[in-house]
Parts: C-alpha cells; structure tokens; sequence
C-alpha cells in the first residue's frame, strides 16, 4: 500500500477558477509537509513548506494540514495559465535525519485563458 | 542559490550498456537522492546517501548502484541497462539531520534504452 495517494487528474480548469489540490497518507509519523510545483522538462521546486497541522497562506496558496484525517491540501486563487505544471504533495517523518522524502504521484494541472 | 546540475539532460543507450548519470550539488549538502518518473508512477526513490561512500536503498533499487565518493557528488550506475529502464532520471539533495526538509532537484535526464 502506497503511504501517500495523490490523484494524478489531470485537472483542466479555467484562468481565475480556484484549485484544489489534495493527498491523503497513512503515516502517522509524518510532521512535515510540502508541495512542489513541476514545469514540463524541469525538476520539482518546492512551492509550500507545512509543520504539523494548521493553514499557510502565500499569496495565491494556501497550503491545508489536517492531521487528524491524515488529509492535507493546496488551494490556488485566481488561477493563471503560468500555473500549469504538475503539483506533487511530499511528506517526511518526524525525527527522520535522513531527509527522505516520501511523494505522492502528482496532478497534473492545466490552465486555459 | 542551491543548484544541482546532471552530467545530461538526454542520454541514449543501448541494451546490456553500462550507464553512468552524474549528479553535483554547490551546497555542501549531506544527503542526495536519486529518483525515475514515470508517468502515472510518480517520483520513486531508487537510492539515496547521508554521507560521503554511505548509501541507504530506496523503493526500486534493483539494477542500479550508486557511488558517493566526494560530497558534493553522486553518481547512479546503470550495470546492464535494459528497456524498461527507460526514464526521467532526477538527482536532489537536501542538508542533513534535523536541518533539512526541503530536496533540491536537479533539471533530469531522460534515459532512452534501445
């Protein structure tokens, strides 16, 4: 069983619509949780960063953690065709000094105008 | 800025070749990674080293080795490569212990083995 499951879509939305991205895991063991952001032909970047439970917002992105469902989320306002790229959600355990990551699949987001 | 840079961005091989992919990393950082994407498969760790010549396996480490012998270097090795080892071949690093969260991937180098 994968620990992290993350619908791969794809997901076509319209300029301006809001998104929302979503992954679930089993772990309890994860405390921090990221989403990184993939353009065609490019390596992951992270766009979000999460400790524990709570909402963090960066301008359009609002990055969910809920512990208690094992549930996080990233919201995208006012979507924009730059903001087509495939997001990956990315979990790591507490106390790992290792630095493994553990990744879900990926969703694959379009953007039309 | 962090940067990780691979040795190609596109490499063509043949069956039964041994396959070198380079991965260098300007940040000092302790551990790296090597990951393939797949599509509808995702990102899956095939190897991983928290330290100079220490290396941890990951999900798919079948086929492949690694060679960590400076810090800032490492290197997955392809003993006999086969067909379906045809990927997206991602490096990334991240600063050891407590004190790193966040990987930094290189740009990838697609693998195509005939």
């Amino acid at each position: 069983q994968k620990e992290v499951e993350q619908d791969p879509g794809p997901l076509s939305v319209p300029e301006g619509a809001i998104v929302s991205l979503n992954c679930t895991y089993s772990n309890s063991a994860f405390q921090y949780f990221m989403w990184y952001r993939q353009y065609s032909r490019k390596g992951p970047e992270l766009l979000m960063y999460t400790y524990s439970s709570g909402n963090k917002e960066d301008g359009r992105f609002t990055a969910q953690v809920d512990k208690s469902s094992k549930y996080i989320s990233l919201f995208i306002r006012d979507s924009q065709p730059s903001d087509s790229a495939t997001y990956l959600c990315a979990m790591k355990e507490r106390g790992s000094t290792l630095g493994r990551l553990y990744f879900g699949r990926g969703t694959q987001l379009t953007v039309w105008p | 800025d962090v940067k990780v840079t691979q040795s190609s961005r596109y490499l063509v091989k043949r069956t039964g070749e041994k396959v070198f992919l380079e991965c260098v990393q300007d940040m000092d950082h302790e551990n790296m990674f090597w990951y393939r994407q797949d599509p509808g498969l995702g990102l899956r760790l095939i190897y991983f080293s928290y330290d100079v010549k220490m290396k941890e396996k990951g999900d798919i480490p079948e086929g492949y080795s690694v060679s960590r012998e400076k810090k800032e270097r490492f290197s997955l090795i392809l003993e006999s490569a086969s067909t379906n080892q045809t990927s997206m071949y991602l490096c990334a690093s991240s600063l050891g212990l407590a004190g790193g969260n966040e990987q930094f991937f290189g740009p990838g180098t697609r693998l195509t083995v005939l």
